[in-house]
């Protein structure tokens, strides 16, 4: 069975633009959660969906946004690009939403903003 | 919002010998806890869980020791290998922070040969 896959896997822009990054979760996981990891720093949360609906959202700028397909892929999109937003995107996703349970995670998209 | 700090940020041992890494957790409504190893070049992947009703755990190598009342969690790891070399990172996850799982600032671990 195929993991949960991540496109790009690089990718380098410039300060202003703007990024689309994508994921497909694993076959039947209904839940997607986007994180980022800068390097030598643990994975930050910044979006959970669940069933195409907005589930959390971390501490992160209005730049950022994203959204869940009908086929439970997803988006996260960054606009206006900062210097500071150069990591590691890593998308994971898991069966369902509740207290307990294992986020499967991507090789993710690595960002690079110059 | 939850909180969970790691130490320490590095840690080298000789083969054969056991590593031990301490988190600390702050919102006391998180119930599951979980441990993830990074590889380079990969994304974090679920070594071993622990569930808030359990103090302990135990598969083959690794084990994982909850005080809920501390607020505080560990993992062992017995007769390290080099391939046990990588960055692990503990988390907690529960109803009061929305399910979202906090990842700690993660531990690079050297195991010399």
């Amino acid at each position: 069975d195929a993991g949960v896959t991540q496109s790009p896997t690089h990718l380098i822009k410039t300060r202003g633009q703007h990024v689309t990054l994508r994921c497909s979760p694993i076959s039947g996981h209904k839940s997607v959660s986007w994180y980022q990891q800068v390097l030598g720093q643990g994975p930050q949360f910044i979006f959970q969906y669940y069933e195409k609906e907005e589930r959390g959202r971390g501490n992160f700028p209005d730049r950022f946004s994203a959204r869940q397909f009908p086929n439970y892929s997803s988006e996260l999109n960054v606009n206006a690009l900062l210097l500071g937003d150069s990591a590691l995107y890593l998308c994971a996703s898991s069966l369902a939403e509740g207290a307990v349970g294992e986020l499967f995670f991507g090789e993710g998209s690595r960002l690079t903003v110059l | 919002g939850e909180n969970v700090e790691q130490h320490p940020s590095t840690l080298s041992v000789q083969e054969g010998d056991s590593a031990v890494i301490k988190c600390t957790y702050s919102d006391s409504a998180s119930n599951y806890f979980p441990w993830y190893k990074q590889e380079l070049g990969k994304g974090p992947q679920l070594i071993i869980d622990i569930r808030s009703n359990v103090g302990e755990k135990k598969d083959q190598r690794i084990a994982v020791t909850l005080n809920k009342t501390a607020k505080h969690f560990s993992l062992h790891i017995t007769e390290t290998q080099p391939e046990d070399s990588a960055v692990y990172f503990c988390a907690a996850k529960g109803r009061a922070g929305g399910f979202k799982t906090i990842f700690g600032a993660g531990t690079r671990l050297f195991v010399k040969a």
